[in-house]
């Protein structure tokens, strides 16, 4: 079974466009989070979310608003993409404890924005 | 604010000579992560350094936790085309900061 899944895999879609990303994770974890990783493969924290309320929101254009509908999901919408937008995201999740616990990603999604 | 460096940020060694990537933060941190991320993939866990001065091995695999706990190392020897990959620390003050990630090319 996929510990973290993302869908989809791979978005091509035209400037000025919404789109969505999708994540699950069945860890039973309740700290998951969304990551942009560009070209030059920098892993960079988005958001944060713990039992469903955001804890980390990095200077991340207002045009993307994380969603948590429960533990097990944080789903991402980008609205208005641009060309910048383009990159990895990746979805990861983790337990939530004050020594840090290690993060299980997910595949990734490639955003390519034309 | 809390940063997390790393380099070398590629390294391209022959296959058998040993690499070292090192991770260095501006404040103290509480623990640091080691992740892999072979190409095409996604980052995966491969440990956790707690304690100051902390040493510990995975097979071919050394990582260190400095005595400030400012800093961290990971040592592979011997290399092999296997452990090609981003190498990333990840170093936690208030919450989990990956460094920028060393790029392992193995030569056979």
């Amino acid at each position: 079974d996929t510990a973290v899944s993302q869908t989809p895999k791979y978005l091509v879609t035209q400037m000025g466009n919404d789109k969505s990303i999708k994540c699950e994770q069945n860890l039973g974890h309740d700290t998951m989070y969304w990551y942009k990783q560009d070209s030059k493969k920098f892993l960079k924290i988005m958001f944060s979310y713990n039992n469903k309320e955001l804890i980390i929101n990095e200077t991340v254009p207002n045009r993307f608003s994380p969603k948590s509908p429960d533990k097990a999901h944080l789903n991402l919408h980008i609205n208005s993409l641009e060309l910048g937008d383009s990159a990895v995201y990746f979805c990861a999740s983790s337990r939530t404890g004050t020594g840090g616990n290690e993060q299980f990603f997910g595949p990734g999604t490639r955003l390519t924005v034309l | 604010g809390q940063q997390v460096m790393q380099i070398p940020q590629y390294q391209h060694v022959q296959e058998g000579e040993d690499f070292t990537t090192y991770c260095n933060s501006s404040t103290t941190l509480s623990n640091i992560q080691w992740y892999k991320q072979r190409p095409g993939g996604h980052p995966v866990f491969l440990i956790q350094l707690v304690k100051s001065g902390e040493v510990k091995k995975q097979k071919r695999l050394t990582f260190q936790f400095g005595e400030a706990k400012k800093n961290s190392s990971l040592h592979i020897t011997a290399t092999q085309t296997t452990d090609v990959g981003t190498y990333f620390c990840a170093g936690r003050e208030w919450d989990m900061r990956f460094g920028a990630g060393t790029r392992l090319t193995v030569k056979p």
